[in-house]
């Protein structure tokens, strides 16, 4: 079964460098999500993608968060500046049609702001 | 921002137990429920998208009901098994809001 991918699993990094997040999401799908959940929290939103720009975004997601399909295959999400409390479990999804369609999740990528 | 409460935050429960647990929402402007296990390690995997009061939807010995009008929807397990060991996530979309994630209900389903 087609799956999202996402690299890398780990990422460690100093506090105020810029990291980049990938997402591969599943070929034909035509919505993109980025979520997180930190540590003992709930899964907080992010940002939707659609048509090649931010359909929805959150508080959460301030000028330090962009996110970019470079080459119609990949996903990104960059943080310009990290903080400490940017540490958390990043997830992307992706969907064919929506909300009213299930959401595939990748297997996440734990960021930690040293 | 939408409030999504979903309870008991956690539950135990003998293999062979039924058990449900619950997913309160704003029943104003409502446009879709999900529901996903998130197993550890592994990542937010979906069960359902409910649309429509009064639904119903069943996967082997998990199904869900929904009420849009009150606000809530139930998840059910039937003879609960140590693989259905996970939390539950519930996931409305009211309006013009994105899909929120509830807190979720931890699941651990004793052998």
């Amino acid at each position: 079964e087609p799956e999202v991918t996402q690299t890398p699993s780990h990422q460690v990094t100093q506090m105020g460098q810029e990291v980049i997040l990938r997402c591969v999401p599943i070929s034909n799908h035509l919505y993109f999500y980025w979520y997180r959940q930190i540590l003992g929290q709930k899964v907080e939103f992010l940002v939707s993608f659609y048509n090649n720009e931010i359909s929805e975004k959150s508080e959460i997601f301030d000028d330090q968060f962009s996110v970019e399909r470079p080459d119609g295959s990949n996903f990104t999400l960059k943080i310009r500046s990290t903080k400490l409390e940017d540490s958390a479990m990043y997830f992307c999804a992706s969907g064919r049609q929506g909300v009213r369609e299930k959401l595939f999740f990748g297997s996440g990528t734990q960021l930690s702001v040293l | 921002i939408l409030n999504v409460e979903q309870s008991p935050q956690s539950l135990h429960v003998q293999e062979g137990d039924s058990t449900n647990f619950t997913c309160s929402f704003p029943s104003s402007n409502f446009y879709a429920l999900h529901w996903y296990r998130w197993e550890t390690a592994k990542s937010p995997e979906a069960l359902f998208v409910m649309t429509l009061n009064g639904d119903e939807k069943k996967k082997g010995r998990i199904s869900a009901t929904l009420n849009t009008k009150e606000g809530y929807s139930y998840l059910y397990i039937k003879g609960s098994q140590p693989e259905d060991s996970a939390t539950y996530l519930c996931a409305p979309r009211s309006g013009n809001t994105p899909l929120v994630f509830g807190k979720g209900t931890r699941l651990s389903v004793i052998a």
